[in-house]
């Protein structure tokens, strides 16, 4: 069974401070690694790594894929309250099937 | 805004009922993907439509049933209603499956309070 494991389940930091978020996960046929961040609502889409891109980088968020060792880390650099939310990290398998989504971080950036 | 609308916002309702949430995807979009996310759960992927027909399914109950309409707007509907019900229930569309990495964007969300 496909699964995904986000660590830690939440943090506490303060403005400015430098964060790793981390994602592990077993899957057969892996395809893509997928980051989304949940503020209020609706999940909001980040970043999507794949074999052919194992680096991403928006701003203050980057992101490595480890296709060896089966994990993934969104680095968030100088946080800001706005960056309070859930961090969700999904993979997806070939073969048409659904994201495997882990149950999140939750960040909490205190001014 | 993604594009995914999702209707109605905020549901009451009371334990044994019926209810429907409905969905339209981005335009454009072929694929539907229905999920439940719970207080302490991730996100529980339900079920999924491409273009009228169901593709793949996931831990949905059997008292949970769904369809994509010819317009390929999606309905999802949850009866026998029990108080573990009460959750966000997401959608979420995407182009088309299996046509390499596939990006999905949410809806708004459907928050079901079951009492």
């Amino acid at each position: 069974e496909d699964k995904v494991v986000q660590s830690p389940l939440s943090l506490v930091v303060h403005e400015g401070d430098t964060v790793t978020l981390n994602c592990s996960y077993e899957v057969t046929n892996f395809r893509s690694l997928l980051w989304y961040k949940q503020e209020k609502k609706a999940p909001t889409f980040l970043f999507m790594l794949t074999s052919s891109g194992i680096e991403k980088k928006s701003g203050r968020l980057s992101s490595i894929l480890d296709k060896k060792e089966l994990f993934s880390i969104l680095n968030i650099t100088a946080t800001q309250t706005g960056d309070s939310a859930v961090y969700l990290c999904a993979v997806e398998a070939s073969g048409n099937t659904p994201l495997v989504f882990g149950k999140g971080t939750r960040l909490s950036v205190i001014a | 805004d993604s594009g995914v609308t999702q209707t109605p916002k905020h549901l009451i309702t009371a334990t044994g009922q019926r209810v429907t949430l409905r969905c339209s995807p981005r335009s454009g979009d072929l694929s539907v993907y229905w999920y439940q996310q719970s207080l302490d759960q991730g996100l529980q992927f339900l079920i999924q439509y491409y273009n009228g027909e169901e593709r793949a399914k996931g831990n949905i109950l059997e008292r949970f049933s769904a369809q994509q309409f010819p317009d390929l707007h999606s309905e999802l509907n949850l009866s026998s209603l029990e108080l573990g019900d009460s959750a966000l229930y997401f959608c979420a569309s995407s182009v088309e499956p299996g046509q390499g990495a596939n990006e999905q964007f949410f809806g708004p969300g459907t928050r079901l309070t079951v009492l």
